[in-house]
């Protein structure tokens, strides 16, 4: 089956620092989308992204959707202590039910 | 709040008991989602509900797990003769199949806050 594979695993980082992270798959998607979860809480929805090629910016943050649509970035600028959390890409393929393919995860942490 | 609610938001049972999750979806949202999540991965898709009709269903969804969606708004899940490996978070999830940007109208989806299960 179609699988995820984010990197890095885990960061530890200054704040105020700039945070980059990706996720690649052996097959296309039509759809990424990058998800923050807090412990003990359910994935929230930070980008959505439907072109190749689309940059997108929510905030500090900014997604791209590869040129091949096998991979996509997140960046995070001037990071901030309550950026702390997990960070989920998933992908989504076109006519199919909408279902989500998720990474294993990019952990974030941020010293203040 | 509008968004997706789960409940109960944390369970525990003894090895064999039945157990029911809910999900209350975002209510102009027809598609409803099951994931579970285990520590230190991604979410895994268990099942979707278009309206009532339960249109897939995933390999990890074994015959003890049932997952109804009677009036095509609020989802059960229920998982029967639970096993200590069934200990996860049961994530719902809804999106609305004609919103986003995308040419096949397939959406963002939204996601409950979970319903955590440890089966001692």
């Amino acid at each position: 089956g179609q699988q995820l594979n984010q990197s890095p695993q885990s960061m530890f980082i200054q704040e105020g620092e700039d945070v980059s992270m990706n996720c690649t798959s052996s097959s296309i998607f039509n759809t990424w989308l990058w998800y923050k979860q807090d412990p003990g809480e359910g994935p929230v929805l930070l980008i959505a992204l439907y072109k190749a090629g689309e940059l997108t910016s929510n905030g500090r943050l900014t997604a791209q959707f590869g040129i091949t649509r096998k991979d996509s970035f997140l960046n995070i600028s001037a990071s901030i202590p309550s950026d702390v959390g997990i960070y989920f890409c998933a992908g989504q393929n076109r006519g199919n039910t909408g279902k989500l393919i998720f990474g294993q995860g990019t952990t974030l942490q941020v010293k203040p | 709040d509008t968004g997706v609610s789960q409940d109960p938001r944390h369970k525990i049972t003894k090895r064999g008991q039945n157990v029911t999750f809910r999900c209350d979806p975002i209510s102009e949202h027809n598609r409803l989602y099951w994931y579970r999540q285990t520590l230190g991965q991604g979410p895994e898709f268990l099942t979707y509900f278009q309206n009532e009709a339960q249109l897939e269903k995933s390999r990890l969804l074994s015959d003890r797990f049932s997952a109804e969606r009677p009036k095509g708004s609020f989802s059960t899940l229920e998982i029967q003769r639970t096993e200590q490996g069934d200990s996860a978070m049961y994530l719902c999830a809804s999106s609305q199949r004609s919103r986003g940007r995308s040419e096949n109208g397939t959406g963002e989806l939204f996601f409950g806050e979970g319903s955590r299960l440890t089966v001692l």
